[in-house]
Protein backbone atom coordinates (compact mmCIF):
# COMPACT_ATOMS: atom_id res chain seq x y z
CA UNK A 1 0.00 0.00 0.00
CA UNK A 2 2.27 2.77 -1.39
CA UNK A 3 1.78 6.16 1.32
CA UNK A 4 1.49 9.51 0.50
CA UNK A 5 4.10 10.62 -2.22
CA UNK A 6 5.31 13.92 -3.40
CA UNK A 7 7.35 15.31 -6.40
CA UNK A 8 10.07 16.30 -7.24
CA UNK A 9 12.28 16.20 -4.31
CA UNK A 10 14.06 18.83 -4.97
CA UNK A 11 13.61 22.03 -6.96
CA UNK A 12 15.78 24.98 -7.92
CA UNK A 13 14.10 28.30 -9.00
CA UNK A 14 14.91 32.08 -9.52
CA UNK A 15 12.81 34.77 -8.10
CA UNK A 16 10.17 35.47 -10.35
CA UNK A 17 9.47 32.15 -11.65
CA UNK A 18 6.39 29.75 -11.53
CA UNK A 19 6.66 26.54 -9.75
CA UNK A 20 4.14 23.29 -9.20
CA UNK A 21 4.62 20.80 -6.97
CA UNK A 22 2.65 17.40 -7.53
CA UNK A 23 1.46 15.06 -4.80
CA UNK A 24 -0.66 11.68 -5.33
CA UNK A 25 -2.23 10.64 -1.52
CA UNK A 26 -2.34 7.55 0.17
CA UNK A 27 -4.47 4.82 -0.99
CA UNK A 28 -8.41 5.47 -0.81
CA UNK A 29 -7.81 9.25 0.70
CA UNK A 30 -9.67 11.65 -0.73
CA UNK A 31 -8.55 15.10 1.05
CA UNK A 32 -5.19 16.81 0.26
CA UNK A 33 -3.63 19.28 2.55
CA UNK A 34 -0.37 21.21 1.81
CA UNK A 35 2.09 22.74 4.35
CA UNK A 36 4.86 25.35 4.03
CA UNK A 37 7.94 24.74 6.35
CA UNK A 38 10.69 26.92 6.30
CA UNK A 39 13.85 25.98 8.06
CA UNK A 40 13.83 25.61 12.05
CA UNK A 41 10.48 26.20 11.65
CA UNK A 42 6.98 23.89 12.21
CA UNK A 43 4.50 23.56 8.87
CA UNK A 44 2.08 26.15 8.18
CA UNK A 45 -1.16 25.17 6.78
CA UNK A 46 -1.26 26.46 3.15
CA UNK A 47 -4.60 24.94 2.02
CA UNK A 48 -6.86 21.69 2.01
CA UNK A 49 -8.67 20.14 -1.28
CA UNK A 50 -11.48 17.64 -0.87
CA UNK A 51 -14.04 16.70 -4.11
CA UNK A 52 -11.60 18.72 -6.12
CA UNK A 53 -12.45 22.14 -4.15
CA UNK A 54 -10.40 23.94 -1.95
CA UNK A 55 -11.74 23.39 1.71
CA UNK A 56 -9.83 25.75 3.58
CA UNK A 57 -6.97 27.92 3.40
CA UNK A 58 -4.26 29.64 5.76
CA UNK A 59 -2.61 33.17 5.74
CA UNK A 60 -1.34 32.96 2.31
CA UNK A 61 -1.14 34.99 -0.83
CA UNK A 62 -3.01 34.49 -4.01
CA UNK A 63 0.38 33.02 -5.56
CA UNK A 64 -0.52 29.96 -3.71
CA UNK A 65 -2.87 27.60 -5.69
CA UNK A 66 -3.63 24.77 -5.62
CA UNK A 67 -6.12 21.89 -7.65
CA UNK A 68 -6.96 18.56 -7.05
CA UNK A 69 -7.62 15.85 -9.68
CA UNK A 70 -10.76 13.31 -9.70
CA UNK A 71 -8.40 10.54 -8.78
CA UNK A 72 -7.87 12.98 -5.37
CA UNK A 73 -3.74 13.86 -6.07
CA UNK A 74 -3.09 17.22 -5.84
CA UNK A 75 -0.81 20.30 -7.23
CA UNK A 76 0.36 23.08 -5.83
CA UNK A 77 1.13 26.40 -7.83
CA UNK A 78 3.61 29.19 -6.85
CA UNK A 79 3.38 31.84 -9.16
CA UNK A 80 5.86 34.93 -8.85
CA UNK A 81 8.16 33.06 -6.65
CA UNK A 82 10.44 35.46 -3.90
CA UNK A 83 13.20 34.35 -1.64
CA UNK A 84 11.22 33.78 0.98
CA UNK A 85 9.15 31.07 -0.68
CA UNK A 86 12.43 28.33 0.07
CA UNK A 87 11.18 26.25 2.65
CA UNK A 88 9.94 22.20 2.12
CA UNK A 89 6.69 21.87 0.98
CA UNK A 90 4.64 18.74 2.60
CA UNK A 91 1.69 17.13 1.25
CA UNK A 92 -0.43 15.47 3.92
CA UNK A 93 -3.94 13.22 2.96
CA UNK A 94 -6.64 11.84 4.45
CA UNK A 95 -9.61 10.61 4.50
CA UNK A 96 -12.45 12.92 5.52
CA UNK A 97 -14.87 9.88 7.02
CA UNK A 98 -12.19 8.90 9.79
CA UNK A 99 -12.18 9.87 12.78
CA UNK A 100 -9.69 11.54 14.44
CA UNK A 101 -9.10 12.80 11.18
CA UNK A 102 -5.15 11.76 10.43
CA UNK A 103 -3.06 12.62 8.49
CA UNK A 104 -0.21 11.24 6.56
CA UNK A 105 2.48 13.21 5.03
CA UNK A 106 4.65 12.70 2.25
CA UNK A 107 8.37 13.21 2.29
CA UNK A 108 8.08 16.24 1.22
CA UNK A 109 9.36 19.10 -1.60
CA UNK A 110 12.61 20.64 -1.10
CA UNK A 111 12.45 23.97 -2.69
CA UNK A 112 15.21 26.49 -3.16
CA UNK A 113 14.63 30.37 -4.64
CA UNK A 114 17.57 31.84 -5.68
CA UNK B 1 -1.43 34.65 19.88
CA UNK B 2 0.21 31.72 18.82
CA UNK B 3 -2.33 28.97 18.44
CA UNK B 4 0.24 26.02 19.79
CA UNK B 5 3.21 27.36 22.01
CA UNK B 6 6.09 25.13 22.33
CA UNK B 7 8.64 26.89 24.80
CA UNK B 8 11.83 24.42 24.45
CA UNK B 9 14.07 24.23 21.16
CA UNK B 10 15.84 21.80 22.29
CA UNK B 11 16.42 18.87 24.91
CA UNK B 12 18.14 16.55 26.14
CA UNK B 13 17.88 12.78 27.80
CA UNK B 14 19.89 9.90 28.78
CA UNK B 15 19.19 6.73 26.98
CA UNK B 16 16.87 4.63 29.02
CA UNK B 17 15.03 7.51 30.94
CA UNK B 18 11.40 9.36 30.37
CA UNK B 19 11.26 13.04 28.78
CA UNK B 20 8.58 15.43 28.54
CA UNK B 21 8.05 17.79 26.01
CA UNK B 22 6.02 20.89 26.32
CA UNK B 23 3.11 21.94 24.43
CA UNK B 24 0.56 24.47 25.22
CA UNK B 25 -2.43 25.86 23.02
CA UNK B 26 -4.73 28.31 22.52
CA UNK B 27 -8.18 28.19 21.29
CA UNK B 28 -11.95 29.15 21.69
CA UNK B 29 -13.68 25.84 20.12
CA UNK B 30 -14.96 23.47 22.13
CA UNK B 31 -14.35 20.64 19.80
CA UNK B 32 -10.68 20.26 18.71
CA UNK B 33 -7.76 17.57 18.03
CA UNK B 34 -4.18 17.80 19.41
CA UNK B 35 -1.15 15.57 18.02
CA UNK B 36 1.97 14.66 18.23
CA UNK B 37 4.70 14.82 15.27
CA UNK B 38 8.14 13.27 14.81
CA UNK B 39 10.57 14.64 12.08
CA UNK B 40 13.36 13.06 11.54
CA UNK B 41 16.31 14.42 9.81
CA UNK B 42 14.89 12.65 6.69
CA UNK B 43 11.84 15.37 7.08
CA UNK B 44 8.76 13.22 6.82
CA UNK B 45 5.99 13.80 9.28
CA UNK B 46 5.31 11.00 11.73
CA UNK B 47 2.14 10.51 13.67
CA UNK B 48 2.61 9.90 16.66
CA UNK B 49 -0.41 10.58 19.54
CA UNK B 50 -3.72 11.74 19.40
CA UNK B 51 -6.07 13.77 22.09
CA UNK B 52 -9.56 14.53 21.39
CA UNK B 53 -10.91 17.38 23.25
CA UNK B 54 -14.03 15.33 24.74
CA UNK B 55 -11.26 12.41 25.58
CA UNK B 56 -11.03 11.73 29.04
CA UNK B 57 -8.44 9.98 29.42
CA UNK B 58 -5.31 10.76 28.79
CA UNK B 59 -3.82 9.05 25.27
CA UNK B 60 -1.43 6.50 24.99
CA UNK B 61 0.32 5.06 22.38
CA UNK B 62 3.24 2.25 23.16
CA UNK B 63 6.40 4.21 24.40
CA UNK B 64 4.48 7.85 24.39
CA UNK B 65 1.75 9.26 26.27
CA UNK B 66 0.17 12.21 26.34
CA UNK B 67 -0.48 14.48 29.46
CA UNK B 68 -3.77 16.36 28.36
CA UNK B 69 -4.69 19.10 31.09
CA UNK B 70 -7.78 20.33 29.43
CA UNK B 71 -8.18 23.76 32.16
CA UNK B 72 -4.65 24.32 31.39
CA UNK B 73 -4.13 24.42 27.70
CA UNK B 74 -1.71 21.78 27.94
CA UNK B 75 -0.79 18.43 26.07
CA UNK B 76 2.46 17.79 26.84
CA UNK B 77 4.02 14.55 25.21
CA UNK B 78 5.65 11.82 27.35
CA UNK B 79 8.32 9.47 25.87
CA UNK B 80 9.09 6.66 27.60
CA UNK B 81 12.23 4.71 28.29
CA UNK B 82 13.93 7.20 25.19
CA UNK B 83 15.32 4.80 22.64
CA UNK B 84 18.40 6.30 20.32
CA UNK B 85 16.45 6.56 17.61
CA UNK B 86 13.71 9.40 19.20
CA UNK B 87 16.09 11.96 18.34
CA UNK B 88 14.48 14.21 15.89
CA UNK B 89 12.10 17.26 15.84
CA UNK B 90 9.11 16.49 17.57
CA UNK B 91 6.13 18.78 16.53
CA UNK B 92 2.64 19.69 19.01
CA UNK B 93 -0.55 20.48 16.22
CA UNK B 94 -3.62 21.15 17.09
CA UNK B 95 -6.40 20.94 14.55
CA UNK B 96 -9.95 22.83 14.79
CA UNK B 97 -12.47 24.28 12.95
CA UNK B 98 -15.83 23.23 11.20
CA UNK B 99 -15.05 19.41 10.00
CA UNK B 100 -11.50 20.34 11.49
CA UNK B 101 -10.10 21.45 8.85
CA UNK B 102 -7.70 23.59 10.04
CA UNK B 103 -4.10 22.57 11.53
CA UNK B 104 -1.63 24.47 13.11
CA UNK B 105 2.06 23.28 14.45
CA UNK B 106 4.31 24.75 17.25
CA UNK B 107 7.71 25.11 16.39
CA UNK B 108 8.90 22.01 17.35
CA UNK B 109 11.29 20.71 19.83
CA UNK B 110 14.84 19.15 18.76
CA UNK B 111 15.36 15.70 20.91
CA UNK B 112 18.86 14.65 21.43
CA UNK B 113 19.14 11.03 23.06
CA UNK B 114 22.18 10.27 24.52
CA UNK B 115 23.98 7.21 24.89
Amino acid sequence: DAGVTQSPTHLIKTRGQQVTLRCSPKSGHDTVSWYQQALGQGPQFIFQYYEEEERQRGNFPDRFSGHQFPNYSSELNVNALLLGDSALYLCASSDARDSPYEQYFGPGTRLTVT
Amino acid sequence: AQKITQTQPGMFVQEKEAVTLDCTYDTSDQSYGLFWYKQPSSGEMIFLIYQGSYDEQNATEGRYSLNFQKARKSANLVISASQLGDSAMYFCAMREGYNFNKFYFGSGTKLNVKP
